[in-house]
């Protein structure tokens, strides 16, 4: 029962790079989302995704992309990684009905720094 | 204005003992959902309590309660007799809106407990 899985767990990156943060949860979850969270901010919504091929933005998506071809993946790609993307970045998905089910599960973190 | 408010960076309790973190909330939708999550050091965001705002009853989990004062828009954690493993980041989170596109969450910017033997 693997629920949402990140990667990579760390990664290192220069100025100027792309990568692509993976997700994927195996819950037949609809919603999924990411999250970065900086020190002394909470957590702040990058982008998210109803379902397959709907996608939005969120508080914080400058610098991000995503798209989401199946319900299974939700990639997050950093166009050209910048030292204010340094962070741990959070995927999460949840059934997207209201009530008690709609409680989101979390992947285990990604930590980005951008030298 | 921020959306979620938590006023306590950080707060000690004596194991064993009851604490009560502080959360306020700020929306205009009658439908929203209230989360709290725990964040210990290892870095994992732990689902601990939900309150929907219709419910009339407050929400109980275990050790943890949340104290759900809908005038006063507040939704406090209550952690009934604290153990060492309850040190960890608490977040205070919050669904507005209802139907597809509302659920994301606004998360407030934690609060640090930390739990003395």
């Amino acid at each position: 029962n693997a629920g949402v899985t990140q990667t990579p767990k760390f990664q290192v990156l220069k100025t100027g790079q792309s990568m692509t943060l993976q997700c994927a949860q195996d819950m037949n979850h609809e919603y999924m989302s990411w999250y970065r969270q900086d020190p002394g901010m909470g957590l702040r919504l990058i982008h998210y995704s109803v379902g397959a091929g709907i996608t939005d933005q969120g508080e914080v998506p400058n610098g991000y992309n995503v798209s989401r071809s199946t319900t299974e993946d939700f990639p997050l790609r950093l166009l050209s990684a910048a030292p204010s993307q340094t962070s741990v970045y959070f995927c999460a998905s949840s059934y997207g009905v209201e009530g008690v089910h709609e409680k989101l599960f979390f992947g285990s973190g990604t930590q980005l720094s951008v030298l | 204005a921020q959306k979620i408010t938590q006023t306590q960076p950080g707060m000690f309790v004596q194991e064993k003992e009851a604490v009560t973190l502080d959360c306020t909330y700020d929306t205009s939708d009658p439908s929203y959902g209230l989360f709290w999550y725990k964040q210990p050091s290892s870095g994992e965001m732990i689902f601990l309590i939900y309150q929907g705002s219709y419910d009339q009853q407050n929400a109980t989990e275990g050790r943890y309660s949340l104290n759900f004062q809908k005038a006063r828009k507040s939704a406090n954690l209550v952690i009934s007799a604290s153990q060492l493993g309850d040190s960890a980041m608490y977040f205070c989170a919050m669904r507005e809106g209802s139907g597809a596109g509302s659920y994301q969450l606004t998360f407030g910017k934690g609060t640090k407990l930390s739990v003395i033997p």
